[in-house]
Order: structure tokens, then sequence, then C-alpha cells
């Protein structure tokens, strides 16, 4: 139950794309296809962005998408917004129906 | 409205004990899988536990086992997190979470959270 690693921090100007990485193992990122990515504000609860990899909730922005290699998941933002300044946070299961977070990645929009 | 309310959480000494409940509305409840996901103060998000839909089957991250339990009480659409021997290291805001995904968590409703203080 090792936390997924993510960089601390990640920027880029508006209308950019960025890519946060999510490294896990072949326990938990590598032997599954369902991996989360959440956006948290400060003082705010955490949204979910992406499921099962690649899949939006409805009323996400298409900006947003999910992909996985291995045992590395990612999350892309294109078009940047000053409003997707936030955390991101990524997800997997690690089997036995448990879970384990990344770290977090502190997004900013210059 | 979808909604999850967390209550419960304060301030209480190492080695106490404290409940959590979790009011959820607007959904079916009892068609889900639930959990608890904790943030310590400028830190990550940490899964807690989680509870199948009829409560049959329970699972806890390792540093909470034999010191936590999850329920559920499907009549009162509530959800709770028994804490027994906390520790500073629990000191969090603790979210009640509604999994989509059958246990594999991919968590689409959140509460707001209650913060757990655990200070002499």
């Amino acid at each position: 139950q090792s936390a997924l690693t993510q960089p601390a921090s990640v920027s880029g100007s508006p209308g950019q794309s960025i890519t946060i990485s999510c490294t896990g193992t072949s326990s938990d990122v590598g032997s599954y296809n369902l991996v989360s990515w959440y956006q948290q504000h400060p003082g705010k609860a955490p949204k979910l962005m992406i499921y099962e990899v690649s899949k939006r909730p409805s009323g996400v922005s298409n900006r947003f998408s999910g992909s996985k290699s291995g045992n590395t998941a990612s999350l892309t933002i294109s078009g940047l917004q000053a409003e997707d300044e936030a955390d991101y946070y990524c997800c997997s299961y690690a089997g036995s129906s448990t879970s384990v977070f990344g770290g977090g990645t502190k997004l900013t929009v210059l | 409205e979808v909604q999850l309310v967390e209550s419960g959480g304060g301030l209480v000494q190492p080695g106490g004990s404290l409940r959590l409940s979790c009011a959820a509305s607007g959904f079916t409840f009892s068609s889900y899988w639930m959990s608890w996901v904790r943030q310590a103060p400028g830190k990550g998000l940490e899964w807690v536990a989680n509870i199948k839909q009829d409560g049959s089957e329970k699972y806890y991250v390792d540093s909470v086992k034999g010191r936590f339990t999850i329920s559920r009480d499907n009549a009162k659409n509530s959800l709770y997190l028994q804490m027994n021997s906390l520790r500073a290291e629990d000191t969090a805001v603790y979210y009640c979470a509604r999994d989509r995904a059958g246990g594999a968590g991919a968590f689409d409703i959140w509460g707001q959270g209650t913060m757990v203080t655990v200070s002499s």
C-alpha cells in the first residue's frame, strides 16, 4: 500500500497543454485499468475528473484526458485555463477492494 | 440533489475514540460501495476504508487495521467510521465518498469533510 508517485508540481501558460504522470507498480496501476484522477481546489473536496484510466464523468470538460502505459498513468490538460490551477491526485485500484492515491501534484497556471 | 454530509469530528486526546457519520441523500445509498478518505493538514489524500453495499465486506488501509471500523445503516442512509486508539498521525480531514466502481475506487461524490484533531 505504498503511495503512487506524482511530480510535486507542474506549470503551464494559459492555452498550453500539460501532462501529470502517476507511477505505480505491477500490483496496482500496471494490473488494472482502474486509475482515476481528482482535482482539488484549496479548502474544497476533491472532484472526480477521470475514471477507468480515460473516461470522463458527465460535466467534466473534454480538455481533460487520461491514458496509461505499463505502470504509469497520465493526466493531460489541454488549453490550460486559470481555473485549472489546483492540486491533482491520481488513484489506482490495488487489489482486494483497496485503493491507493498518489502524493498529489500542484498545477500552477502562469 | 446528490449529497454527502459528514459529522462527528473534533478534538480528541491520543488513545481516545471518535465516531464519524456521513448522511447520504439524493441517491440510492444501498446500491453503492462507500469509502472514507482522509487528508492530513497540508498533505495528500489517503484511502482509509470501504464497505460493500450490504456491509458484508469491509477493507482497510494497513495503518488503521484493528483500530478503525467502518459500518453502514442502509435504512438510515448513513455511513460510519468508529475510530479507536487514536494517534497524532490520524489528525486529518475525513471525507466520505461514493464509489461508482463497485469497490474499485472511482469516487464520484464527496462530502465536505469533517476535521479530526488528535492532540493532548
